[in-house]
């Protein structure tokens, strides 16, 4: 399956600043998705990451304030813009393989304070 | 929406067989039944999927019923690094948004030495 590097593991931010998660992945894939996982909750995705065309948004996320690139088949980065202490989350970027499925990043743990 | 309904925790003693249960009453014809565990401070990991016939692998087996309603994981012989929340997760294969996993609140199992 693939191997996801999922940088900065974790941060701490000041409120109002930006963030950008990288996620590389070790082979081509059509589709990434990014993850949020609430303190205590499950994961909720923001949005599905398309090389060549415009990320889709889940329902209660926006562009301006989940903004994502994905330059190539390998790599996306997901942005947490003017951040808040509610921003406070683990996300969390996937890889879908017809073989073997989904496989998640380990995380980038931000505290927004 | 999840569309699964998973009892919130489990227990199980080390070594023995626990059986986890997912309703999902709703499936379509071309869902997939899928499972993913996520240990602590970790992201989620594939454990098994399978759509109509019960499927085996080295981590687990997945029961399906004849109606395709319900599910069980069944780990055989639980151990301690197998305490983690299990997530049990419909999602359809035919492409496009439809990749999308949807993750509901899953089982928290505990296991006991």
């Amino acid at each position: 399956s693939a191997v996801i590097s999922q940088k900065p593991s974790r941060d701490i931010c000041q409120r109002g600043t930006s963030l950008t998660i990288q996620c590389q992945v070790d082979s081509q894939v059509t589709m990434m998705f990014w993850y949020r996982q609430q303190p205590g909750q499950s994961l909720t995705l923001i949005a599905t990451a398309n090389q060549g065309s415009e990320a889709t948004y889940e329902s209660g996320f926006v562009i301006d304030k989940f903004p994502i690139s994905r330059p190539n088949l390998t790599f996306s980065t997901l942005t947490v813009s003017n951040m808040s202490p509610e921003d406070s989350s683990i996300y969390l970027c996937s890889v879908v393989d017809r073989v073997y499925g989904y496989t998640f990043g380990s995380g980038t743990r931000l505290t927004v304070v | 929406d999840a569309k699964t309904t998973q009892p919130n925790s489990m227990e199980s003693n080390e070594e023995e067989p626990v059986h986890l249960p997912c309703n999902h009453s709703t499936i379509s014809g071309t869902d997939y039944i899928h499972w993913y565990r996520q240990l602590p401070s970790q992201g989620p990991e594939y454990v098994i999927h399978g759509l109509t016939s019960n499927v085996n692998n080295r981590m687990a087996s997945l029961a399906i019923a004849e109606d395709r309603k319900s599910s069980t994981l069944i780990l055989h012989r639980a151990t301690l690094r197998d305490a983690a929340v299990y997530y049990c997760i419909r999602s359809s294969n035919s492409g496009g948004s439809n990749y999308k996993l949807t993750f509901g609140k899953g089982t928290l199992l505990t296991v006991n030495p």
